[in-house]
């Protein structure tokens, strides 16, 4: 079966812009969740989506962040607009439930300049 | 304060001795604690989870032992080999709580 698939790979962009990110999870996974990783840091939780419902947006830094999951297939995270501080390589993961273990895509790194 | 640890940054062992590595919690009441592999520019690969009332799971070389008294896991690959070597990761997942707290990993270098 295909993996979870993110892109970009890689996103440059100047602050103040905006970037899209978008995540196809494995096709039957309701379960999608988005984490971050900043330079030197842990993974961190963003938000968990089941189908097309927010379940838990707990860990969404601030309001420039807005992730979507239209018809609870793939899912896009808008940065709008970017700061230095939002750095750091974006990961999808899905399961088919919540208390399983999760299938990562291979992240985005965003470098904001 | 909440606090998830991994014993070490790195941990270099000789090729076919057991790896043995530490992840330590703190104000954490996890449902179930997952372990992660993690390769340079790739995503975590899920590998074993392990729930708050199982005191061991296995899984060919692997193997993951769960003390809640003392709040920790252990996570072991036994005949170690070079291919072993990436970065582990321990993953606590709360009750009524849908994020995923990571601890910041153990970088393994597996020698031959």
């Amino acid at each position: 079966e295909a993996g979870v698939t993110q892109f970009p790979s890689h996103s440059v962009i100047e602050k103040g812009q905006t970037v899209t990110l978008r995540c196809d999870p494995i096709s039957g996974h309701d379960n999608l969740y988005w984490y971050r990783r900043v330079m030197g840091k842990e993974i961190k939780f963003l938000l968990h989506f089941v189908k097309e419902s927010k379940q838990d947006e707990s860990g969404m830094p601030n309001n420039r962040f807005l992730a979507e999951r239209t018809g609870g297939t793939y899912s896009t995270l808008k940065v709008q607009p970017a700061e230095l501080e939002d750095s750091g390589v974006y990961f999808c993961a899905s399961s088919q439930g919540a208390g399983t273990g999760q299938t990562f895509g291979s992240g985005t790194r965003l470098t904001v300049v | 304060s909440q606090k998830i640890e991994q014993n070490s940054e790195a941990l270099n062992i000789q090729e076919g001795k057991t790896a043995t590595l530490t992840c330590n919690y703190t104000n954490y009441s996890p449902a179930y604690l997952q372990w992660y592999r993690q390769d340079p520019g790739r995503g975590p690969v899920f590998l074993l989870l392990i729930r708050e009332n199982e005191k061991e799971k296995r899984k060919e070389r692997l193997k993951v032992t769960f003390d809640t008294t003392l709040k920790q896991s252990l996570f072991h690959i036994t005949a170690s080999q070079p291919a072993d070597s990436a970065t582990y990761l321990c993953a606590l997942r709360l009750y009524n709580n849908n994020d995923m707290r990571f601890g910041a990993g153990t970088r393994l270098t597996v020698k031959p």
